[in-house]
């Protein structure tokens, strides 16, 4: 089947180095996105995989390895308004489903 | 650019009744798709439309039905309103090209619709 799995919360401090890990199971993978979600708002796009390796973009860095099924978005030099939910989506061909998104990681930003 | 707009942001209903939501697409962008986002389930994928066409169905009763001008404006309509029909709608667009680009999704703020 189609599944995405991420932890639901995390919590880390203001200047710090944080990993969410998200790992998918797909048949019909097409790219991996990240997405993120302050409260109340709607989700905005971060990165995107679709080959092995790193994506770097200033402080975010999104991670891919398709045969392990695993990604992780990296977010260094955290600062306060980094508290939000991160979601993982997966980009599915089989089937009759498109993007595939995983419930979120609610991560909380201490001073 | 102006981002993705939805109308109405927010709409209270009664069971049994329907309701259309529009959504305006970024300029440019033809691909748009619709999300139904819930406390327990998340983000569920609806439909996308391309060019007019729905391209992808995800898995939702018939009621749920959508459509998409030739503007790349795109409507999505729920009839007979049930209680667990109560959500946050999102739609968004993508500059998806034919070469296979371009599928990163921009999210409309999103309709809330509440059904009593």
């Amino acid at each position: 089947g189609q599944n995405i799995d991420q932890p639901t919360e995390m919590t880390a401090t203001e200047g710090a180095i944080v990993q969410i890990n998200c790992t998918y199971q797909t048949s019909g993978f097409n790219g991996l996105f990240w997405y993120q979600q302050h409260a109340g708002e709607a989700p905005t796009f971060l990165s995107y995989n679709v080959l092995d390796g790193l994506e770097e973009k200033g402080r975010f860095s999104s991670f891919l390895s398709r045969s392990k099924g695993y990604s992780y978005l990296l977010l260094k030099e955290l600062q306060m308004k980094d508290s939000a939910s991160y979601l993982c989506a997966v980009r599915d061909n089989s089937g009759t489903y498109k993007y595939i998104f995983g419930t979120g990681t609610r991560l909380k930003v201490l001073a | 650019k102006a981002g993705v707009t939805q109308t109405p942001r927010y709409l209270i209903k009664t069971r049994g009744q329907q309701v259309t939501l529009s959504c305006s697409p970024i300029s440019g962008h033809r691909s748009v798709s619709w999300y139904q986002q819930t406390p327990g389930q998340g983000l569920q994928f609806l439909f996308e439309y391309f060019s007019e066409t729905q391209r992808n169905k995800g898995n939702f009763p018939g009621r749920f039905s959508g459509r998409q001008f030739s503007n790349s404006r795109s409507e999505m309509n729920v009839s007979t309103l049930e209680l667990g029909d109560s959500a946050l709608y999102l739609c968004a667009s993508s500059p998806r090209g034919l070469a296979g680009t371009g599928y990163e999704q921009y999210f409309g703020p999103g309709t809330r619709l509440t059904v009593t």
